[in-house]
């Protein structure tokens, strides 16, 4: 069984597009995150959500939201898709959020806006 | 920024020990230290964390120094499927909070 699996693992879409990246993690843990590969494949947390609530919200464009459901999914929709937006973008989860704790990432979704 | 400095690439030959440092001088004395890797087109797969003792699991050792200003990841006998790019990452505190800041890694290539 896949731990973190996120959908779709490809998305080609135009720019202006909304578009929506799903992830679910089927561990049990409290904390799950969304990060940015970009080109250069340096990483970036983008949001954390911890049992639901949002934690951390780094300075993204207010055009990706996540939504937590409940807290084994946490989903990522982008508004009006620019061409900066391409890279690979990867959940994670963790059982907890402050102290020792070991993240496991998803397989990645490469976005591609055209 | 990143706490952490790495070698942007190493090479290590198969079956031989991989030897990967790390300098994290500016790290505070209750922050642990975690390597990560991540092979090509896979998302990042941790290895191991420590804080201030030595560390020993199934894939890897980490050895960190007394004055805890850097460490080493020791992978005994590399294989091909070794070769990926490996993180050394020391948290940055946000209030009560953590999160992982990622620099740019070492590529380990193990060569046949």
């Amino acid at each position: 069984d896949t731990a973190v699996s996120q959908t779709p693992k490809y998305l080609v879409t135009q720019m202006g597009n909304d578009k929506s990246i799903k992830c679910e993690q089927n561990l049990g843990h409290d904390t799950m995150y969304w990060y940015k590969q970009d080109s250069k494949k340096f990483l970036k947390i983008m949001f954390s959500y911890n049992n639901k609530e949002l934690i951390i919200n780094e300075t993204v464009p207010n055009r990706f939201s996540p939504k937590s459901p409940d807290k084994a999914h946490l989903n990522l929709h982008i508004n009006s898709l620019e061409l900066g937006d391409s890279a690979v973008y990867f959940c994670a989860s963790s059982q907890d959020f402050v102290g020792v704790t070991e993240a496991f990432f998803g397989q990645g979704t490469r976005l591609t806006v055209v | 920024d990143a706490k952490t400095t790495q070698p942007p690439s190493m090479d290590c030959a198969e079956g031989r020990a991989a030897n990967l440092p790390c300098n994290h001088s500016t790290i505070s004395g209750n922050e642990y230290v975690y390597w990560y890797r991540q092979i090509h087109s896979q998302g990042p797969q941790y290895i191991i964390h420590g804080l201030k003792n030595n560390e020993t699991n199934e894939m890897a050792s980490l050895i960190i120094t007394e004055d805890r200003k850097s460490s080493t990841l020791i992978l005994p006998h590399a294989t091909l499927r070794d070769t990926a790019v490996y993180y050394c990452i020391a948290p940055m505190s946000m209030d009560s909070n953590y999160q992982l800041i990622w620099g740019a890694g070492t590529k380990l290539i193990i060569k046949p």
